[in-house]
């Protein structure tokens, strides 16, 4: 079963605007993690939180996470038509083995910005 | 930062011929790997993991003898689609993980199969 569900499916947004992007799962976690895909291309991590922490910053990007509620968001400031792109966020389980590190991906945000 | 270098990246070929794909970590030894299919504007979906010097693990609904898994060295893994079918065309994606603890999936770039 799909552990994470991004929403919304697609996002168009102006530059200059900020991206939000939401992500919920179903079983406890260890780390919880975003990426994000060009199209045709391999994906690249962004960032990491894990289940112990609640707000996590990189650049223009800032990650919650509401583990009380299971779900995490992406934000991304001051968009620019370099973010289009697809975003995942995937899940680490809790109670995977300490050599496991196997991800379960939601179906991602597509993200559009317009210049 | 980390590199997993994945080729081909496209490949086209007919229908009953087997297709190698191979991924490589550049600058770590990664035990484990990972081999995802992602079909158009969906997720990536796990086939199996692949793990150095041994069997790997398949995801159920994944056949086993269709999708040959080789895991020979620390740095490369294969992933070997035989008796190719056009329902076997889809974006093949590669990961590896770094031994350091909590550090995230590399990603190869992916290799697009078109089987005619």
């Amino acid at each position: 079963s799909q552990q994470g569900e991004e929403d919304p499916q697609a996002l168009s947004i102006q530059e200059g605007e900020n991206a939000t992007m939401n992500c919920s799962y179903k079983t406890s976690i260890n780390n919880l993690q975003w990426y994000r895909q060009n199209s045709g291309r391999g994906l690249v991590h962004l960032i990491l939180i894990r289940s112990n922490e609640r707000e996590k910053h990189s650049g223009r990007l800032r990650v919650t996470l509401d583990t009380s509620k299971k779900s995490s968001s992406l934000l991304i400031t001051a968009s620019r038509a370099a973010d289009t792109a697809s975003y995942f966020c995937a899940t680490k389980g809790a109670y995977s083995g300490a050599g496991s590190y196997q991800l379960t991906f939601g179906k991602g945000t597509k993200l559009s910005v317009i210049p | 930062g980390a590199v997993v270098s994945q080729h081909p990246s496209r490949v086209i070929c007919k229908s009953g011929t087997s297709v190698k794909i191979e991924c490589r970590s550049l600058d770590f030894q990664a035990t484990t790997m990972f081999w995802y299919r992602q079909f158009p504007k969906k997720s990536l979906m796990l086939m199996a993991t692949s793990n150095e010097g041994s069997k790997a693990t398949y995801e159920q609904g994944v056949e086993k003898d269709k999708f040959l898994i080789n895991h020979a060295s620390l740095t490369l893994s294969t992933l070997t689609v035989t008796s190719a079918h056009p329902e076997d065309s889809s974006f093949y994606i590669c990961s590896a993980s770094s031994p350091r603890p909590n550090s995230p999936l590399h990603f190869g770039n992916g290799t697009r199969l078109t089987v005619t």
